[in-house]
């Protein structure tokens, strides 16, 4: 089955970038979707299909994804923006997650 | 703006069947475009998803849970729902109902709902 690969913790300070990968075979050809988790409330999508923003989600928010790695880029990282961060794709086999990612802003 | 809402028992003895329920509001579970699904995360862990159901009934189901899962849709009311059969502990987690969309991502959740297997 597919895996997804994802850092266990991102640090960031306050106002600068954060990058939360997410390792794939081959992942450039799949459509990687992003959530972000707060704690006790459900995922939220925040970009989808690489690199598309759903209505509502700041601009602060952009994907990429080429070769192996899909990457999810928090600019003007904010104290709100600390939470659990899930890539995901769809696979022969179905819905496939990646382990997660928590980042904290410091 | 389509909304879900899960209820079902929050407690299953196990080997027993757990049993979940969606509920549609702002929308109808018949329009096309929709998969409505069911995703798991168990505590403290990552998201694990279950399976989906379009409105004609057709299912897809994770492998590792295929022989024990069912997904079926009640158009009449608007909701659709998770059966998991031969439960044990293992199965404990907050379950969500979500909408996938022909983008393949998950774009609407609902609030979630922790089910726990326990004697």
């Amino acid at each position: 089955s597919y895996e997804l690969t994802q850092p266990l913790s991102v640090s960031v300070a306050l106002g600068q970038t954060a990058r939360i990968t997410c390792g794939g075979n081959n992942i450039g050809s799949k459509n990687v979707h992003w959530y972000q988790q707060k704690p006790g409330q459900a995922p939220v999508l925040v970009i989808y299909r690489d690199s598309n923003r759903p209505s509502g989600i700041p601009e602060r928010f952009s994907g990429s994804n080429s070769g192996n790695t899909a990457t999810l880029t928090i600019s003007r990282a904010q104290a709100g923006d600390e939470a659990d961060y899930y890539c995901q794709v769809w696979d022969s086999s179905g819905g496939v997650f990646g382990g997660g990612t928590k980042l904290t802003v410091l | 703006q389509v909304q879900l809402q899960e209820s079902g028992p929050g407690l299953v003895k196990p080997s027993q069947t757990l049993s979940l329920t969606c509920t549609v509001s702002g929308g109808s579970i018949s329009s096309g475009g929709y998969y409505w699904s069911w995703i798991r995360q168990h505590p403290g862990k990552g998201l694990e998803w279950i399976g989906y159901i379009y409105y004609s009934g057709s299912t897809y189901y994770n492998p590792s849970l295929k022989s024990r899962v069912t997904i079926s849709v009640d158009t009449s009311k608007n909701q659709f729902s998770l059966k998991l059969s031969s439960v044990t502990a293992a199965d404990t987690a907050v379950y969500y109902c979500a909408t996938r969309t022909n983008s393949g991502a998950f774009d609407i959740w609902g609030q979630g709902t922790m089910v726990t297997v326990s004697s």
